[in-house]
Formats: structure tokens, C-alpha cells, sequence
């Protein structure tokens, strides 16, 4: 596709249980960044990939979250075992990095019931 | 530490009249600064960017800001509201183009008919 790809679009899940979140980044986009997203609040920093390595990470809240960009492309964030209070939308964005546009993704919406 | 205030959550107008809103920022050096405009249940789209060029930065959808130095400030105005505008608006800093976006808490703009 042309824009910066999310999934799933939302996802219920347990507490306690563990979540994988997709983000396929725009074709030939080296930069990806995470963010997260509460109700009535700014995107908050997660972690940032410079091709396959994260070049910040110090956005990451504790040890439960977790990301991955092994070919540097498709990302995947990972969070173990789930607290209600991860409920949130989880932004995937991407750019050709340095100063270029950073493009968002749709998000994917997390409840933890 | 970087960081943007929005001042004012909720922002009112009227059809046809100005929209202003309103961006203050915290940086030790000159910062890159932007805004996103994010419609219900869709993701963030970059509306303008300032990074040291022209202090008047022009965007889409009619939407511009000034850069002001003195003021610290990097407010967001359009001459005339339409019902299309109403959305949430984010003001956004980044020390360098590889490092991540600050988002402030956002401003929702309702138009009113």
C-alpha cells in the first residue's frame, strides 16, 4: 500500500496476556518510530528504528514492551503480560529519516479488559 | 528536554471566522517544529513544518503559522473556519531530524454551523 500499514486495526485482550502489534512502514522508509496514544492525550514516544537497530528506545514504560525490526522493514511491538492500563492506540509512523516527513499509520486500537 | 504546551483543550468557533491556536515551546537549541491534524478514528497528517527557514510557514488546507523566537511560540491560524476543520490539532518539536517527534496534549477544534 501507499501509506504506513497497522494490524490488527483493534484488539481486545485479557489481562495478563501477551500482544503482538504490526506496523509495515512505507516502501524504502528506513526511519519507524512507536508511539502510544491515551484517551485525550498527545502521542507519547515509544521507541525509534534506524533500519534494523533501535536508535532510541528510551520511551519504552518498563520492561513488558518490547520491539523488533529484524529485516528493517516490518516492525512488530510486543507487550507481555497486559495491564488495563496499556489500553491505548498504538501509532506506527515512518520516513526516509534525517529531515523528511514522518508519515502516521491509522493506529491500532488496544483494550485490555 | 524538549517540549510543547498547548494552551487551551477545547477550542470554538465559528463558521467563517479565525481559527487560532495556540503552540508554546521549551527548547535549549532552535527547534523543528510542526502540526498534525488528526480527524476522528484516523491517523495524524502533517499540516506544516517549520525547520529554520521562513518564519511564516504556509500548510495545507489554508492552514499557516509564525515562528516567533521572542515568544516561544508557534501558533496555528486559518482566516476562515469551515465545518471540514473540525478535528484535533496537534503542535509537535524535535531537537534534529533524527530524533523523535514531542507532542503536545492537543487542542480539539469544533466549527460551529
Amino acid at each position: 500500500g501507499a501509506g504506513v500499514s497497522q494490524t490488527p486495526s483493534n484488539k481486545v485482550t485479557e489481562k495478563g496476556k501477551y500482544v503482538e502489534l504490526r506496523c509495515d512502514p512505507i516502501s524504502g522508509h528506513t526511519a519507524l518510530y512507536w508511539y502510544r496514544q491515551s484517551l485525550g492525550q498527545g502521542p507519547e514516544f515509544l521507541i525509534y528504528f534506524q533500519g534494523t537497530g533501535a536508535a532510541d528506545d528510551s520511551g519504552l514504560p518498563n520492561d513488558r514492551f518490547f520491539a523488533v525490526r529484524p529485516e528493517g522493514s516490518v516492525s512488530t511491538l510486543k507487550i507481555q503480560r497486559t495491564e488495563r492500563g496499556d489500553s491505548a492506540v498504538y501509532l506506527c509512523a515512518s520516513s526516509l529519516g534525517g529531515e523528511n516527513t514522518i508519515y502516521f499509520g491509522e493506529g491500532s486500537w488496544l483494550t485490555v479488559v | 528536554a524538549q517540549s510543547v504546551t498547548q494552551l487551551g483543550s477545547h477550542v470554538s468557533v465559528s463558521e467563517g471566522a479565525l481559527v487560532l491556536l495556540r503552540c508554546n515551546y521549551s527548547s535549549s537549541v532552535p527547534p523543528y517544529l510542526f502540526w498534525y491534524v488528526q480527524y476522528p478514528n484516523q491517523g495524524l497528517q502533517l499540516l506544516l513544518k517549520y525547520t529554520s527557514a521562513a518564519t511564516l510557514v504556509k500548510g495545507i488546507n489554508g492552514f499557516e503559522a509564525e515562528f516567533k523566537k521572542s515568544e516561544t511560540s508557534f501558533h496555528l491560524t486559518k482566516p476562515s473556519a469551515h465545518m471540514s476543520d473540525a478535528a484535533e490539532y496537534f503542535c509537535a518539536v524535535r531537537r534534529s531530524g533524527n530524533t523523535p517527534l514531542v507532542f503536545g496534549k492537543g487542542t480539539r477544534l469544533s466549527v460551529i454551523a
